[in-house]
């Protein structure tokens, strides 16, 4: 079974901090992504990777950076936290190859920005 | 633009069945996605569909008219841990990203 583990389920932090969530898969999988889930709006990209290294803006990056410096991590940091960014964080990960591969989620960093 | 659209709740009885409906616009198409989501936890796969027709997979099965944009979610014999939040996501083309539904809420009433 695929494996993503987030760092944290739930996190606390003041305004201005930098916030640091981890991700890691252990399916060898070349596609991560950090999304956040906020009631009713729906799962939003904020970043993906293709592969080590690379990364492509989402939907709303504003505010948030990402690395990839190793295939099995993705990590999203919060270059200065504010309130606004209170919210479930889900990291995903997907092969590469046929169009059917679904994306496997982590179970989610419950983040509060104070 | 892109837009997929699932109604916010929808509420059904233990034991019935229930059809849970997802609308979309997109530019292209390459895909279809089921996903459930407890409350609190990750949202975990259900189906895919890339061709027209049905996909049975036990008590849920997932349709596609691709002609209409538009595809259902199945549940038979509903049972109480059905109670959840379901996804519906559009693999617009070739890339790896999805579009995502708001989710549509399901209350599973004895």
């Amino acid at each position: 079974d695929v494996k993503v583990t987030q760092s944290s389920r739930y996190l606390v932090k003041r305004t201005g901090e930098k916030v640091f969530l981890e991700c890691v898969q252990d399916m060898d999988h070349e596609n991560m992504f950090w999304y956040r889930q906020d009631p009713g709006l729906g799962l939003r990209l904020i970043y993906f990777s293709y592969d080590v290294k690379m990364k492509e803006k989402g939907d709303i990056p504003e505010g948030y950076s990402v690395s990839r410096e190793k295939k099995e991590r993705f990590s999203l940091i919060l270059e200065s936290a504010s309130t606004n960014q209170t919210s479930m964080y889900l990291c995903a990960s997907s092969a590469q190859g046929y169009s059917n591969q679904p994306q496997h989620f982590g179970d989610g960093t419950r983040l509060s920005i104070l | 633009g892109q837009n997929i659209d699932q109604p916010t709740e929808m509420t059904a009885t233990e034991g019935a069945i229930v059809q849970i409906n997802c609308t979309y616009q997109t530019s292209g198409f390459n895909g279809l996605f089921w996903y459930q989501q407890h409350a609190g936890e990750a949202p975990t796969f259900l189906s895919y569909n890339v061709l027209d027709g049905l996909e049975e997979k036990g008590r849920f099965s997932s349709f596609l008219s691709r002609s209409k944009g538009y595809s259902y979610l199945l549940l038979k014999e509903l049972q109480m841990k059905d109670s959840a939040s379901y996804l519906c996501a559009v693999r617009e083309d070739s890339n790896y990203q999805l579009i995502w539904g708001a989710g549509t809420k399901l209350i599973i009433k004895p």
